[in-house]
């Protein structure tokens, strides 16, 4: 099936300080999709990205999506306690099954 | 505003026993999934359903897993024989549209 990397795995970060995590695959995705689980929660839809080099903003996420449409990014700039949980990426390649990440964990400490 | 519900939260079962996990879509939802997360792993697709049959499903989904819209509001995963490895986190998730999904907040499989 689809193979999706994520890096980092973890992340620590200082309250304030800014994070990234990438997600990448060898195959060029139709789209992609962001999710955040909080410790001990279920996986919360953030966004879905789908033209080439699109970007968008909520709030303090950015997420970007690559010109060649194998990689994306999120970034969260001045990272607050509320960020703290697993990011993950999601892909589909037929529309109806949804490939994750392996997530990147970010732990924000006060 | 709506969610998705699941029930049981914790299900323990004994190695070779079936397991029925229920979920409530949201109501006006017409694609429903089932994921699992292994503690401290990546969320894994187990199937999609749409237009009351299966869509997709993953290599995970064998003979030993079913699912099942009985009655337009629910939707169930039916574990046949569980083994120990079947110990997870189960999710429900629904969708309008096939791309945006609300999951609900797991049931919790133990095999023992």
């Amino acid at each position: 099936g689809q193979q999706v990397m994520q890096i980092p795995q973890y992340q620590h970060v200082q309250e304030g300080e800014d994070f990234t995590t990438y997600c990448n695959s060898s195959t060029t995705l139709s789209n992609i999709q962001w999710y955040k689980q909080r410790p001990g929660g279920h996986p919360v839809f953030l966004i879905q990205l789908v033209k080439s080099g699109e970007v968008k903003k909520q709030k303090r996420l950015t997420f970007q999506f690559g010109e060649a449409k194998k990689n994306s990014s999120l970034h969260i700039t001045a990272t607050q306690t509320t960020d703290v949980g697993t990011y993950f990426c999601a892909v589909t390649n037929t529309g109806n099954q949804f490939y994750f990440g392996t997530g990147t964990s970010l732990t924000v400490i006060p | 505003e709506p969610e998705v519900t699941q029930t049981p939260s914790h299900q323990v079962t004994q190695m070779g026993q079936e397991v029925i996990l229920r979920c409530v879509p949201i109501s006006n939802h017409l694609y429903f999934y089932w994921y699992r997360q292994i503690l401290g792993q990546k969320v894994e697709f187990l199937v999609s359903f749409y237009n009351n049959e299966i869509s997709e499903k993953s290599e995970i989904f064998d003979d030993q897993f079913s699912v099942e819209r009985p009655d337009g509001s629910n939707f169930t995963l039916k574990i046949r024989s569980t083994k120990l490895e079947d110990s997870a986190m189960y999710f429900c998730a629904s969708s309008l549209t096939g791309w945006e999904q609300y999951f609900g907040p797991g049931t919790r499989l133990t095999v023992t």
